[in-house]
């Protein structure tokens, strides 16, 4: 079945510095990896999506960037901003089996 | 609300009590997920609905674990003879069938004494 490997499990980058977060999967055959956004007590959020058709996908200081054949993706946050401190989640489906990382815990220094 | 919406927020329970939680995903979804995330981890999959049918089951779910979607609208989750190890956060989520994008709700945290 598919494994989704997550690294670093934390991050700490000084407010305004870049943020990389990388994910491996093993099933050749997914095809959809959203990021989530998990704040402390909260639900997670969908910040940004990649479709195995696509190799890089940008939302303003976000972009996701996909590797297929090294089936690895990354998620990339730029102008770090103290409310960027949250748990990320990245996530690999095919068809309707979804797995997901075990998350990075980022910090934003002030 | 357009929001995926779960209830209870919070429940607190003994071992071996039953629990049930409910979901209630964004109208328009016709997919319904059920996941379980403890501390430090991510969401574990456990089941999903389209429509009304279950399509999939986890090996995590064990027998104690039986869902429902009767009309193809709201989910229950139950929860019989609950462990300590059953203690989580269960959050549903839900989709369209033609699109992937999973919205979740804001789950419920189980604790069990």
């Amino acid at each position: 079945g598919e494994n989704v490997e997550q690294h670093p499990s934390t991050l700490s980058v000084q407010e305004g510095d870049s943020a990389v977060i990388k994910c491996t999967y093993s099933d050749s055959a997914s095809n959809y990896f959203p990021w989530y956004k998990q704040e402390l007590g909260k639900r997670p959020q969908l910040i940004i999506d990649i479709r195995s058709n696509v190799g890089e996908k940008k939302d303003q200081r976000i972009a996701v960037t996909l590797n297929k054949t090294a089936k690895h993706f990354s998620l990339h946050i730029t102008e770090t901003q103290p409310e960027d401190s949250a748990v990320y989640f990245c996530a690999a489906i095919r068809d309707d089996k979804i797995i997901f990382g075990k998350g990075t815990r980022l910090h934003i220094l002030p | 609300d357009t929001g995926v919406s779960q209830n209870p927020r919070h429940k607190i329970t003994k071992r071996g009590q039953n629990v049930t939680f409910r979901c209630d995903p964004i109208s328009e979804h016709n997919r319904l997920y059920w996941y379980r995330q403890t501390l430090g981890q991510g969401p574990e999959f456990l089941t999903y609905f389209q429509n009304e049918a279950q399509l999939e089951k986890s090996r995590l779910l064990s027998d104690r674990f039986s869902a429902e979607r009767p009309k193809g609208s709201f989910s229950t989750l139950e929860i019989q003879r609950t462990e300590q190890g059953d203690s989580a956060m269960y959050l549903c989520a839900s989709s369209l069938a033609s699109n992937n994008e999973q919205f979740f709700g804001p789950g419920t945290r189980l604790t069990v004494l």
